[in-house]
């Protein structure tokens, strides 16, 4: 079943905007990342944050964790073109992830 | 530094053709090895992981069997294709023991005719 759900599916901004998409998950977890996927590309890592972490910077993203509302967000600044992706979040321990169905990103010039 | 493969990059099988994809990861020892399926616009499905050499566990139930050979190789196979095994097929592997950070392959897209 799915764990991390995001929201919104998809988002369309100009070139320049802030982006913020937001994940909700159903039980209690060890850690959240965060993944992007170019289109037709294999997943990359973006950013890990720990349970027991409010939020963590990398660059230009920005990642908040809410384990009493079960919810994560992930927040890129001054969006480039190159940031068009779809991005998921994944929950889980032990020996695998599960992820979420992903926000699209589609980015503007 | 590590890196992971994945062949064929694409595919078109027809149905009830027998299917063989095969991922490797270089650099590494001991890796926890991931079998992803991606339905158009879908998020990702987990098929099989894999803890060591022949040890393989099976997510969902389906077409598809998974195998271990080597450490750091793993195969997905089918005996006969179904429409429905259309998809982006993902390779991962991950530090063993962990279910941090997972390095996916580039991917096979597989056409099911």
């Amino acid at each position: 079943s799915q764990q991390g759900e995001e929201d919104p599916q998809a988002l369309s901004i100009q070139e320049g905007e802030n982006a913020t998409m937001n994940c909700s998950y159903k039980t209690s977890i060890n850690n959240l990342q965060w993944y992007r996927q170019n289109s037709g590309r294999g997943l990359v890592h973006l950013i890990l944050i720990r349970s027991n972490e409010r939020e963590k910077h990398s660059g230009r993203l920005r990642v908040t964790l809410d384990t009493s509302k079960k919810s994560s967000s992930l927040l890129i600044t001054a969006s480039r073109a190159a940031d068009t992706a779809s991005y998921f979040c994944a929950t889980g321990g032990g020996t695998a992830l599960i992820f979420g169905k992903g926000t699209t990103l589609s980015v503007s010039s | 530094s590590q890196t992971i493969h994945q062949w064929p990059a694409t595919l078109v099988q027809p149905v009830g053709s027998p299917l063989s994809l095969e991922c490797t990861v270089e650099g590494t020892s001991n890796p926890n090895l991931y079998w992803y399926r991606q339905a158009a616009g879908r998020g990702l499905q987990l098929l099989f992981y894999s803890v060591g050499i022949g040890q393989i566990s099976s997510e969902v139930p389906q077409n598809l069997s998974a195998s271990r050979p080597q450490d750091r190789q793993f195969i997905l196979s089918s005996k006969k294709l179904l429409l429905s095994d259309s998809g982006f097929y993902l390779c991962a592997w991950s530090v063993r023991d962990s279910a941090y950070e997972q390095y996916f392959g580039p991917g096979t897209r597989l056409t099911v005719t």
